[in-house]
């Protein structure tokens, strides 16, 4: 049930880009990304929303293919602030929004 | 203006002792819930309270209770602490009504000696 993101794990030189995805063996009402720097909390990034709804920070973009039960999340023209530990949360329905489950993460290096 | 505050940040402790972490936000949210992180960055839901009601209380030991004393504040007790419970817990907030974003605490780090 827990979703699986992919790389665990990606290196990055500044300016370069990355993909992460978050898969799921079952149905998804919406996946929601954030961001964790070290030491520090969780940061809301973006949601997608079965249908196409979506609402997150304009630098970044996502997308949600409901038939694959798949999100990835684009990393373009990265920087230094780029850096931390992206996490996935699923939620299989609509009144399961609040429950998400979480990936375990990928861990997003970007060196000068 | 901090919009999730957790109190205290760091907590070490005995095994065997009681403790409590508590969170407030000033966000107007619902919704708040306690997230437990462990040392893989694991994170594992616990509690969720709407407007004071426990709505998702995940399989977790009943040491562990959980307090909404009204909307804006989420309290966390553990009872007879273990080596295990080290870890970081998060408070978060979110407004039901809408895309539910949670807003996360700054983390209480727990370590149980």
């Amino acid at each position: 049930q827990q979703p699986v993101q992919s790389p665990q794990a990606v290196i990055l030189r500044e300016g370069e880009d990355a993909v992460i995805n978050c898969s799921s063996s079952k149905a998804l009402y919406s996946v929601h990304w954030y961001r964790q720097k070290h030491g520090e909390a969780p940061v809301f990034l973006m949601i997608l929303l079965k249908g196409g709804e979506q609402k997150g920070h304009e630098k970044i973009s996502a997308s949600f293919n409901e038939k694959k039960q798949q999100s990835s999340l684009y990393l373009t023209a990265s920087q230094l602030s780029y850096s931390g530990t992206y996490f996935c949360g699923t939620a299989p329905n609509a009144g399961n929004n609040r429950k998400l489950i979480w990936g375990l993460g990928t861990s997003l290096a970007v060196n000068p | 203006d901090t919009a999730v505050s957790q109190t205290p940040k760091y907590l070490v402790t005995q095994m065997g002792n009681d403790k409590s972490i508590k969170c407030e936000q000033n966000l107007g949210h619902d919704t708040m819930y306690w997230y437990k992180q462990d040392s893989k960055k694991f994170l594992k839901i616990m509690f969720s309270y709407n407007n004071k009601e426990l709505i998702i209380n995940e399989t977790v030991p009943n040491r562990f209770s959980p307090k909404s004393p009204d909307k804006a504040h989420l309290n966390l007790h553990i009872n007879s602490l273990e080596l295990g419970d080290s870890a970081v817990y998060f408070c978060a907030s979110s407004q039901s009504n809408g895309y539910n974003e949670q807003f996360f605490g700054p983390g209480t780090r727990l370590t149980v000696l």
